[in-house]
Protein backbone atom coordinates (compact mmCIF):
# COMPACT_ATOMS: atom_id res chain seq x y z
CA UNK A 1 0.00 0.00 0.00
CA UNK A 2 1.14 3.38 -0.37
CA UNK A 3 2.54 5.53 2.54
CA UNK A 4 3.90 9.12 3.02
CA UNK A 5 6.36 9.17 6.16
CA UNK A 6 7.25 12.38 7.62
CA UNK A 7 10.00 11.97 10.09
CA UNK A 8 10.09 14.73 12.35
CA UNK A 9 6.48 15.83 14.23
CA UNK A 10 7.58 18.97 15.37
CA UNK A 11 10.03 21.36 14.28
CA UNK A 12 11.29 25.03 15.96
CA UNK A 13 13.33 27.16 13.82
CA UNK A 14 14.27 30.94 14.38
CA UNK A 15 12.98 33.40 12.48
CA UNK A 16 15.24 33.98 8.92
CA UNK A 17 16.83 30.66 9.46
CA UNK A 18 16.68 28.13 6.57
CA UNK A 19 14.36 25.31 6.69
CA UNK A 20 13.87 21.50 5.68
CA UNK A 21 11.06 19.52 6.12
CA UNK A 22 11.24 15.64 5.72
CA UNK A 23 9.04 13.80 3.29
CA UNK A 24 9.53 9.96 1.81
CA UNK A 25 6.95 8.02 -0.11
CA UNK A 26 6.41 4.28 -0.55
CA UNK A 27 5.07 3.16 -3.87
CA UNK A 28 5.94 1.46 -7.09
CA UNK A 29 5.53 3.84 -9.30
CA UNK A 30 6.25 8.43 -9.60
CA UNK A 31 2.88 9.80 -8.06
CA UNK A 32 1.94 12.98 -8.38
CA UNK A 33 3.29 14.65 -5.64
CA UNK A 34 2.09 17.70 -2.76
CA UNK A 35 2.81 19.54 -0.67
CA UNK A 36 0.14 21.44 1.83
CA UNK A 37 0.11 24.16 4.55
CA UNK A 38 -2.48 24.40 7.73
CA UNK A 39 -2.65 27.46 9.77
CA UNK A 40 -4.75 26.57 12.60
CA UNK A 41 -8.48 26.48 12.36
CA UNK A 42 -7.80 26.59 8.66
CA UNK A 43 -8.12 24.07 5.92
CA UNK A 44 -5.53 23.00 3.76
CA UNK A 45 -3.58 25.08 1.37
CA UNK A 46 -1.77 23.79 -1.74
CA UNK A 47 2.19 24.92 -1.54
CA UNK A 48 3.77 22.94 -4.26
CA UNK A 49 3.29 19.91 -6.97
CA UNK A 50 5.24 17.94 -8.57
CA UNK A 51 4.19 15.87 -11.69
CA UNK A 52 7.13 15.42 -14.16
CA UNK A 53 9.64 17.22 -15.29
CA UNK A 54 12.03 19.21 -13.59
CA UNK A 55 12.84 17.77 -10.15
CA UNK A 56 13.10 21.19 -8.40
CA UNK A 57 9.85 22.78 -8.01
CA UNK A 58 8.76 26.43 -6.76
CA UNK A 59 5.79 27.38 -4.73
CA UNK A 60 3.91 30.01 -3.51
CA UNK A 61 5.27 32.24 -0.08
CA UNK A 62 8.78 31.17 -1.27
CA UNK A 63 8.96 27.53 -0.78
CA UNK A 64 10.74 24.96 -2.97
CA UNK A 65 10.60 21.23 -3.11
CA UNK A 66 12.93 18.39 -4.66
CA UNK A 67 12.21 15.40 -5.99
CA UNK A 68 14.73 12.52 -5.68
CA UNK A 69 13.80 9.38 -7.13
CA UNK A 70 16.79 7.28 -5.98
CA UNK A 71 15.62 8.29 -2.13
CA UNK A 72 12.28 8.17 -2.86
CA UNK A 73 11.72 12.09 -0.95
CA UNK A 74 10.40 15.07 -1.88
CA UNK A 75 11.55 17.32 1.30
CA UNK A 76 10.15 21.00 1.28
CA UNK A 77 12.77 24.05 1.86
CA UNK A 78 12.85 27.47 2.65
CA UNK A 79 15.76 29.89 2.40
CA UNK A 80 14.41 32.10 4.93
CA UNK A 81 11.17 31.68 7.43
CA UNK A 82 9.34 34.05 8.72
CA UNK A 83 7.17 33.85 11.46
CA UNK A 84 3.75 33.63 9.69
CA UNK A 85 5.10 30.47 8.36
CA UNK A 86 4.35 28.32 11.78
CA UNK A 87 2.04 25.97 10.46
CA UNK A 88 1.17 22.16 10.16
CA UNK A 89 3.06 20.82 6.88
CA UNK A 90 1.72 17.94 5.22
CA UNK A 91 3.20 15.78 2.61
CA UNK A 92 0.95 13.96 0.39
CA UNK A 93 0.82 11.84 -2.83
CA UNK A 94 -1.32 10.85 -5.36
CA UNK A 95 -1.03 7.18 -6.69
CA UNK A 96 -4.53 8.09 -8.35
CA UNK A 97 -7.15 10.16 -7.07
CA UNK A 98 -7.17 9.75 -3.14
CA UNK A 99 -4.68 12.01 -1.24
CA UNK A 100 -2.92 9.95 1.10
CA UNK A 101 -0.68 12.57 3.79
CA UNK A 102 2.16 12.16 5.97
CA UNK A 103 0.80 12.73 9.66
CA UNK A 104 2.76 16.22 9.25
CA UNK A 105 5.54 18.38 11.03
CA UNK A 106 4.45 20.93 12.93
CA UNK A 107 6.86 24.24 12.37
CA UNK A 108 7.11 26.51 15.29
CA UNK A 109 9.14 29.69 14.78
CA UNK A 110 11.09 31.43 17.39
CA UNK A 111 12.40 35.45 17.56
CA UNK B 1 -13.92 32.54 -7.29
CA UNK B 2 -15.48 31.64 -3.46
CA UNK B 3 -13.99 28.60 -1.98
CA UNK B 4 -15.05 25.47 -0.97
CA UNK B 5 -17.99 26.14 1.86
CA UNK B 6 -18.58 23.68 5.30
CA UNK B 7 -21.07 24.42 7.76
CA UNK B 8 -20.97 24.34 10.94
CA UNK B 9 -17.55 25.20 11.88
CA UNK B 10 -17.90 23.23 15.26
CA UNK B 11 -20.06 21.17 16.55
CA UNK B 12 -20.14 19.40 20.00
CA UNK B 13 -22.66 16.17 20.68
CA UNK B 14 -22.81 13.41 22.74
CA UNK B 15 -21.95 10.21 21.73
CA UNK B 16 -25.23 8.05 20.53
CA UNK B 17 -26.28 11.11 19.06
CA UNK B 18 -26.60 12.21 15.05
CA UNK B 19 -24.94 14.84 13.14
CA UNK B 20 -24.93 16.01 9.48
CA UNK B 21 -22.45 18.35 7.81
CA UNK B 22 -22.87 20.29 4.80
CA UNK B 23 -19.88 21.33 1.82
CA UNK B 24 -20.53 23.71 -1.10
CA UNK B 25 -17.54 22.80 -3.63
CA UNK B 26 -15.65 25.36 -5.75
CA UNK B 27 -18.91 26.33 -8.67
CA UNK B 28 -17.77 23.72 -11.69
CA UNK B 29 -15.92 21.07 -9.69
CA UNK B 30 -17.30 17.53 -10.89
CA UNK B 31 -15.32 15.57 -7.88
CA UNK B 32 -15.60 16.75 -4.30
CA UNK B 33 -14.02 14.33 -1.52
CA UNK B 34 -14.62 14.17 2.41
CA UNK B 35 -11.96 13.24 4.65
CA UNK B 36 -11.83 13.30 8.03
CA UNK B 37 -8.34 14.35 10.32
CA UNK B 38 -8.09 12.66 13.75
CA UNK B 39 -5.54 14.98 15.96
CA UNK B 40 -2.39 14.51 15.33
CA UNK B 41 -3.00 12.52 11.80
CA UNK B 42 -2.84 13.71 8.59
CA UNK B 43 -6.41 13.79 6.74
CA UNK B 44 -7.77 10.54 5.86
CA UNK B 45 -10.17 9.90 2.62
CA UNK B 46 -13.70 8.95 4.25
CA UNK B 47 -15.82 9.09 0.18
CA UNK B 48 -15.05 10.47 -3.13
CA UNK B 49 -17.71 11.72 -5.40
CA UNK B 50 -17.65 12.16 -9.44
CA UNK B 51 -20.44 14.77 -10.02
CA UNK B 52 -23.61 12.59 -7.88
CA UNK B 53 -21.83 9.19 -8.05
CA UNK B 54 -19.94 7.23 -5.25
CA UNK B 55 -15.92 6.73 -6.88
CA UNK B 56 -14.37 5.38 -3.41
CA UNK B 57 -16.38 4.87 -0.04
CA UNK B 58 -13.64 2.05 0.72
CA UNK B 59 -12.60 3.77 4.09
CA UNK B 60 -16.20 5.17 4.98
CA UNK B 61 -17.44 3.51 8.66
CA UNK B 62 -20.92 2.69 6.91
CA UNK B 63 -22.18 1.35 9.90
CA UNK B 64 -22.19 4.71 10.69
CA UNK B 65 -21.54 7.03 8.31
CA UNK B 66 -23.66 8.02 5.23
CA UNK B 67 -22.88 10.62 2.42
CA UNK B 68 -24.79 12.15 -0.25
CA UNK B 69 -24.20 14.63 -3.22
CA UNK B 70 -27.28 14.99 -4.43
CA UNK B 71 -27.45 17.09 -8.06
CA UNK B 72 -23.52 16.42 -8.16
CA UNK B 73 -23.26 19.89 -6.63
CA UNK B 74 -23.82 20.06 -2.57
CA UNK B 75 -22.87 17.25 -0.12
CA UNK B 76 -23.51 16.26 3.22
CA UNK B 77 -21.76 13.82 5.69
CA UNK B 78 -23.79 12.20 8.36
CA UNK B 79 -22.72 10.76 11.29
CA UNK B 80 -25.26 8.55 13.10
CA UNK B 81 -24.48 7.31 15.89
CA UNK B 82 -21.35 9.01 16.77
CA UNK B 83 -19.16 7.20 18.93
CA UNK B 84 -15.94 9.53 21.24
CA UNK B 85 -13.43 8.06 18.05
CA UNK B 86 -15.61 10.47 15.69
CA UNK B 87 -14.45 13.53 17.47
CA UNK B 88 -12.27 15.13 14.31
CA UNK B 89 -12.18 17.41 11.75
CA UNK B 90 -14.01 16.89 8.70
CA UNK B 91 -12.63 18.76 5.45
CA UNK B 92 -14.37 18.86 2.28
CA UNK B 93 -12.48 19.44 -0.50
CA UNK B 94 -13.49 19.59 -4.45
CA UNK B 95 -11.54 19.19 -7.98
CA UNK B 96 -12.43 19.79 -11.46
CA UNK B 97 -11.94 16.30 -12.22
CA UNK B 98 -11.27 12.92 -11.05
CA UNK B 99 -7.51 12.05 -11.61
CA UNK B 100 -4.37 12.74 -9.28
CA UNK B 101 -3.44 15.89 -11.32
CA UNK B 102 -5.81 17.91 -10.79
CA UNK B 103 -5.94 20.31 -7.50
CA UNK B 104 -8.11 19.93 -4.07
CA UNK B 105 -9.07 22.72 -2.79
CA UNK B 106 -9.85 22.05 0.80
CA UNK B 107 -12.71 23.66 2.96
CA UNK B 108 -12.17 25.25 6.18
CA UNK B 109 -13.38 21.70 8.24
CA UNK B 110 -15.76 20.92 10.53
CA UNK B 111 -14.30 20.48 14.22
CA UNK B 112 -16.54 17.24 15.92
CA UNK B 113 -16.05 17.51 19.92
CA UNK B 114 -18.03 13.69 20.77
CA UNK B 115 -18.27 13.42 25.01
Amino acid sequence: AQSVTQPDIHITVSEGASLELRCNYSYGATPYLFWYVQSPGQGLQLLLKYFSGDTLVQGIKGFEAEFKRSQSSFNLRKPSVHWSDAAEYFCAVAPRTPLVFGKGTRLSVIA
Amino acid sequence: EAGVAQSPRYKIIEKRQSVAFWCNPISGHATLYWYQQILGQGPKLLIQFQNNGVVDDSQLPKDRFSAERLKGVDSTLKIQPAKLEDSAVYLCASSLQTSGAYEQYFGPGTRLTVT
